[in-house]
Protein backbone atom coordinates (compact mmCIF):
# COMPACT_ATOMS: atom_id res chain seq x y z
CA UNK A 1 0.00 0.00 0.00
CA UNK A 2 1.02 3.59 -0.50
CA UNK A 3 2.28 5.73 2.34
CA UNK A 4 3.47 9.29 2.62
CA UNK A 5 5.99 10.50 5.15
CA UNK A 6 6.60 14.12 6.04
CA UNK A 7 9.11 15.59 8.46
CA UNK A 8 9.87 17.28 10.73
CA UNK A 9 6.50 17.33 12.48
CA UNK A 10 7.24 20.58 14.28
CA UNK A 11 9.83 23.25 13.73
CA UNK A 12 10.61 26.54 15.46
CA UNK A 13 12.93 28.80 13.51
CA UNK A 14 14.14 32.39 13.86
CA UNK A 15 13.39 34.96 11.19
CA UNK A 16 16.01 34.87 8.45
CA UNK A 17 16.98 31.25 8.98
CA UNK A 18 16.71 28.59 6.24
CA UNK A 19 14.01 25.96 5.96
CA UNK A 20 13.84 22.45 4.63
CA UNK A 21 10.75 20.27 4.88
CA UNK A 22 10.89 16.82 3.34
CA UNK A 23 8.26 14.49 2.00
CA UNK A 24 8.57 10.99 0.57
CA UNK A 25 5.99 8.68 -0.92
CA UNK A 26 6.25 4.90 -0.88
CA UNK A 27 4.40 2.24 -2.79
CA UNK A 28 3.71 4.13 -6.00
CA UNK A 29 5.55 5.44 -9.02
CA UNK A 30 5.32 8.78 -10.81
CA UNK A 31 3.06 10.42 -8.25
CA UNK A 32 1.87 13.98 -8.59
CA UNK A 33 3.24 15.81 -5.55
CA UNK A 34 1.95 18.89 -3.79
CA UNK A 35 2.88 21.31 -1.01
CA UNK A 36 0.06 23.13 0.76
CA UNK A 37 0.01 25.66 3.57
CA UNK A 38 -2.86 25.91 6.01
CA UNK A 39 -3.21 29.08 8.06
CA UNK A 40 -5.28 28.92 11.22
CA UNK A 41 -9.00 28.91 10.42
CA UNK A 42 -8.40 29.08 6.69
CA UNK A 43 -8.46 26.69 3.79
CA UNK A 44 -5.50 24.99 2.25
CA UNK A 45 -3.39 27.10 -0.07
CA UNK A 46 -1.53 25.34 -2.86
CA UNK A 47 2.12 26.36 -2.90
CA UNK A 48 3.74 23.99 -5.40
CA UNK A 49 2.82 20.97 -7.43
CA UNK A 50 4.92 18.60 -9.48
CA UNK A 51 3.89 16.11 -12.13
CA UNK A 52 7.41 14.75 -12.56
CA UNK A 53 11.07 15.29 -11.79
CA UNK A 54 12.15 18.78 -12.88
CA UNK A 55 8.50 19.69 -13.46
CA UNK A 56 7.50 21.96 -10.59
CA UNK A 57 4.91 24.69 -10.78
CA UNK A 58 4.54 27.49 -8.30
CA UNK A 59 1.07 28.76 -7.52
CA UNK A 60 1.90 31.63 -5.19
CA UNK A 61 4.94 33.90 -5.51
CA UNK A 62 6.85 33.97 -2.24
CA UNK A 63 10.22 33.27 -0.70
CA UNK A 64 9.66 29.51 -0.72
CA UNK A 65 10.93 27.04 -3.30
CA UNK A 66 10.39 23.38 -4.01
CA UNK A 67 12.54 20.65 -5.48
CA UNK A 68 12.01 17.06 -6.52
CA UNK A 69 15.40 15.33 -6.46
CA UNK A 70 13.85 11.89 -6.87
CA UNK A 71 10.57 10.59 -8.26
CA UNK A 72 9.00 10.15 -4.83
CA UNK A 73 10.72 12.90 -2.87
CA UNK A 74 9.50 16.47 -2.59
CA UNK A 75 11.30 19.17 -0.62
CA UNK A 76 10.08 22.60 0.45
CA UNK A 77 12.81 25.13 1.14
CA UNK A 78 13.48 28.71 2.02
CA UNK A 79 16.75 30.60 2.23
CA UNK A 80 15.42 33.18 4.69
CA UNK A 81 12.23 32.67 6.64
CA UNK A 82 9.73 35.44 7.29
CA UNK A 83 7.29 35.71 10.17
CA UNK A 84 4.48 35.23 7.66
CA UNK A 85 5.86 31.81 6.75
CA UNK A 86 4.52 30.40 10.01
CA UNK A 87 1.80 27.83 9.44
CA UNK A 88 0.91 24.22 8.96
CA UNK A 89 2.49 22.70 5.86
CA UNK A 90 1.06 19.64 4.21
CA UNK A 91 2.60 17.43 1.58
CA UNK A 92 0.24 15.40 -0.59
CA UNK A 93 0.33 13.02 -3.51
CA UNK A 94 -2.12 11.86 -6.13
CA UNK A 95 -2.07 9.17 -8.76
CA UNK A 96 -3.48 9.27 -12.25
CA UNK A 97 -6.79 7.52 -11.54
CA UNK A 98 -9.65 9.81 -10.51
CA UNK A 99 -7.19 12.07 -8.73
CA UNK A 100 -7.67 11.12 -5.11
CA UNK A 101 -5.40 13.22 -2.92
CA UNK A 102 -3.50 11.69 0.00
CA UNK A 103 -1.94 13.87 2.68
CA UNK A 104 1.03 13.56 4.96
CA UNK A 105 0.77 14.25 8.67
CA UNK A 106 1.84 17.86 8.31
CA UNK A 107 4.66 20.06 9.62
CA UNK A 108 3.96 22.86 12.06
CA UNK A 109 6.36 25.75 11.42
CA UNK A 110 6.67 28.64 13.85
CA UNK A 111 8.88 31.52 12.84
CA UNK A 112 9.91 33.78 15.74
CA UNK B 1 -13.99 31.84 -10.45
CA UNK B 2 -13.70 28.34 -8.99
CA UNK B 3 -14.87 28.40 -5.39
CA UNK B 4 -15.99 26.02 -2.67
CA UNK B 5 -18.05 27.33 0.23
CA UNK B 6 -18.88 25.37 3.34
CA UNK B 7 -21.43 25.95 6.04
CA UNK B 8 -21.68 26.24 8.91
CA UNK B 9 -18.18 27.41 9.85
CA UNK B 10 -18.51 25.66 13.19
CA UNK B 11 -20.97 23.36 14.87
CA UNK B 12 -21.42 21.98 18.36
CA UNK B 13 -23.60 18.94 18.95
CA UNK B 14 -24.19 16.42 21.70
CA UNK B 15 -22.85 12.92 21.43
CA UNK B 16 -25.30 10.61 19.73
CA UNK B 17 -26.96 13.32 17.68
CA UNK B 18 -26.92 13.57 13.90
CA UNK B 19 -25.66 16.53 11.91
CA UNK B 20 -25.36 17.67 8.32
CA UNK B 21 -22.59 19.77 6.82
CA UNK B 22 -23.05 21.67 3.57
CA UNK B 23 -20.78 22.36 0.61
CA UNK B 24 -21.63 24.57 -2.38
CA UNK B 25 -19.26 24.86 -5.29
CA UNK B 26 -18.77 26.80 -8.48
CA UNK B 27 -16.11 24.67 -10.12
CA UNK B 28 -16.12 24.05 -13.83
CA UNK B 29 -15.53 21.70 -15.46
CA UNK B 30 -16.35 19.46 -12.52
CA UNK B 31 -14.43 16.24 -12.02
CA UNK B 32 -15.15 14.95 -8.54
CA UNK B 33 -15.87 15.97 -4.96
CA UNK B 34 -14.32 14.69 -1.78
CA UNK B 35 -14.96 15.08 1.89
CA UNK B 36 -11.99 14.96 4.25
CA UNK B 37 -11.77 14.76 8.01
CA UNK B 38 -8.91 16.64 9.64
CA UNK B 39 -8.11 16.14 13.28
CA UNK B 40 -6.35 19.05 14.96
CA UNK B 41 -2.67 19.12 14.03
CA UNK B 42 -2.97 16.20 11.61
CA UNK B 43 -3.23 15.77 7.87
CA UNK B 44 -6.67 15.44 6.26
CA UNK B 45 -7.99 11.92 5.71
CA UNK B 46 -10.41 11.10 2.91
CA UNK B 47 -13.94 10.06 3.89
CA UNK B 48 -15.67 9.86 0.51
CA UNK B 49 -15.08 10.69 -3.12
CA UNK B 50 -17.86 11.15 -5.68
CA UNK B 51 -17.99 11.78 -9.39
CA UNK B 52 -20.82 13.71 -11.08
CA UNK B 53 -22.77 10.50 -11.74
CA UNK B 54 -22.91 9.51 -8.07
CA UNK B 55 -25.69 10.88 -5.84
CA UNK B 56 -24.75 9.33 -2.53
CA UNK B 57 -21.90 7.44 -0.95
CA UNK B 58 -21.52 6.09 2.55
CA UNK B 59 -18.54 5.33 4.74
CA UNK B 60 -19.75 3.91 8.03
CA UNK B 61 -21.64 6.64 9.88
CA UNK B 62 -20.71 9.19 7.20
CA UNK B 63 -22.99 9.66 4.20
CA UNK B 64 -22.20 12.14 1.46
CA UNK B 65 -24.67 13.34 -1.14
CA UNK B 66 -24.05 15.20 -4.37
CA UNK B 67 -26.42 17.20 -6.53
CA UNK B 68 -24.47 18.08 -9.66
CA UNK B 69 -27.33 20.20 -11.00
CA UNK B 70 -27.42 22.57 -8.04
CA UNK B 71 -23.71 22.08 -7.34
CA UNK B 72 -24.31 21.16 -3.74
CA UNK B 73 -23.01 18.41 -1.52
CA UNK B 74 -23.74 17.45 2.05
CA UNK B 75 -22.05 15.25 4.61
CA UNK B 76 -24.36 13.62 7.11
CA UNK B 77 -22.93 12.18 10.30
CA UNK B 78 -25.14 9.71 12.12
CA UNK B 79 -25.01 8.96 15.85
CA UNK B 80 -22.06 11.26 16.44
CA UNK B 81 -19.18 10.21 18.66
CA UNK B 82 -16.61 12.25 20.55
CA UNK B 83 -14.02 11.14 18.00
CA UNK B 84 -15.98 12.91 15.26
CA UNK B 85 -14.74 16.22 16.66
CA UNK B 86 -12.61 17.56 13.83
CA UNK B 87 -12.67 19.84 10.81
CA UNK B 88 -14.46 18.55 7.73
CA UNK B 89 -13.20 19.83 4.43
CA UNK B 90 -14.96 19.71 1.07
CA UNK B 91 -12.61 19.51 -1.91
CA UNK B 92 -13.69 19.78 -5.53
CA UNK B 93 -11.50 18.80 -8.45
CA UNK B 94 -11.54 20.68 -11.70
CA UNK B 95 -11.21 18.46 -14.73
CA UNK B 96 -7.91 19.74 -15.95
CA UNK B 97 -4.64 18.08 -16.79
CA UNK B 98 -2.94 19.43 -13.70
CA UNK B 99 -5.42 17.99 -11.23
CA UNK B 100 -6.53 21.26 -9.68
CA UNK B 101 -8.09 20.85 -6.24
CA UNK B 102 -10.27 23.62 -4.83
CA UNK B 103 -10.64 23.53 -1.05
CA UNK B 104 -13.39 24.80 1.16
CA UNK B 105 -12.40 26.44 4.45
CA UNK B 106 -13.97 23.60 6.40
CA UNK B 107 -16.57 23.12 9.10
CA UNK B 108 -15.24 22.72 12.61
CA UNK B 109 -17.35 20.15 14.45
CA UNK B 110 -17.23 19.66 18.19
CA UNK B 111 -19.09 16.76 19.78
CA UNK B 112 -19.81 17.11 23.48
CA UNK B 113 -20.43 14.31 25.95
Amino acid sequence: SQTIHQWPATLVQPVGSPLSLECTVEGTSNPNLYWYRQAAGRGLQLLFYSIGIDQISSEVPQNLSASRPQDRQFILSSKKLLLSDSGFYLCAWSGLAVGELFFGEGSRLTVL
Amino acid sequence: KNQVEQSPQSLIILEGKNCTLQCNYTVSPFSNLRWYKQDTGRGPVSLTIMTFSENTKSNGRYTATLDADTKQSSLHITASQLSDSASYICVVSAASGTYKYIFGTGTRLKVLA
